[in-house]
């Protein structure tokens, strides 16, 4: 089964709209951490955000948050005020538990903002 | 320089060459990663280093041989390379690793090396 499961392939989003990036995920741990990350056409992953199972509010930075719904198992990324720069793909991930090494990532959605 | 940088960005190479992708962390962090992207795929994890020593081998081929000599340095050697290994290899940087219980450490990314087997 796959561990993130990102739905949507592709986006299009007219510029300065808030956009919803869909991911949910599947683990037994209780201990987790679920990333965001953004890679624009010049290959570099990009760190945006990051939920701990644990964590009682829901993340923010900047125009980024994370809409984490633990019953559901879900962590949807929401960009307020879409920029051109943020076309790129994006990339949800999850990290389960202490002592396991692995990054578990996502297909990706390629977003696209429309001026 | 800053953040994570790779050399080369690009690289093509026979079946029959070797090669090295070089890795070079300047944020003083204490574990280093070598991912692969293909097509269409998900990022996989292939190799783990924490405090120069390697802590996870994801089943990677032989043909693909990591070295880590000090915390800021990482080198990926390749030989007798197959055309399905071409791909973007990207090399990542944390502060900690799972092992060390700091599994919310967020990692950082180089710019990957674009690897083309022919």
């Amino acid at each position: 089964a796959q561990k993130i499961t990102q739905t949507q392939p592709g986006m299009f989003v007219q510029e300065k709209e808030a956009v919803t990036l869909d991911c949910t995920y599947d683990t037994s741990d209780p201990s987790y951490g679920l990333f965001w990350y953004k890679q624009p056409s010049s290959g570099e992953m990009i760190f945006l955000i990051y939920q701990g199972s644990y964590d009682q509010q829901n993340a923010t930075e900047g125009r980024y948050s994370l809409n984490f719904q633990k019953a559901r198992k879900s962590a949807n990324l929401v960009i307020s005020a879409s920029q051109l720069g943020d076309s790129a793909m994006y990339f949800c991930a999850m990290r389960e538990g202490p002592g396991n090494e692995k990054l578990t990532f996502g297909t990706g959605t390629r977003l696209t903002i429309i001026p | 320089e800053t953040g994570v940088t790779q050399t080369p960005r690009h690289l093509v190479m026979g079946m029959t060459n070797k090669k090295s992708l070089k890795c070079e962390q300047h944020l003083g962090h204490n574990a280093m990663y070598w991912y692969k992207q293909s097509a269409k795929k998900p990022l996989e994890l292939m190799f783990v280093y924490s405090l120069e020593e390697r802590v996870e081998n994801n089943s990677v081929p032989s043909r693909f041989s990591p070295e880590c000599p000090n915390s800021s340095h990482l080198f990926l050697h390749l030989h007798t390379l197959q055309p399905e290994d071409s791909a973007l290899y990207l090399c990542a940087s944390s502060q900690g690793t799972g092992t060390s219980g700091a599994y919310t450490y967020e990692q950082y990314f180089g710019p990957g090396t674009r690897l083309t087997v022919t």
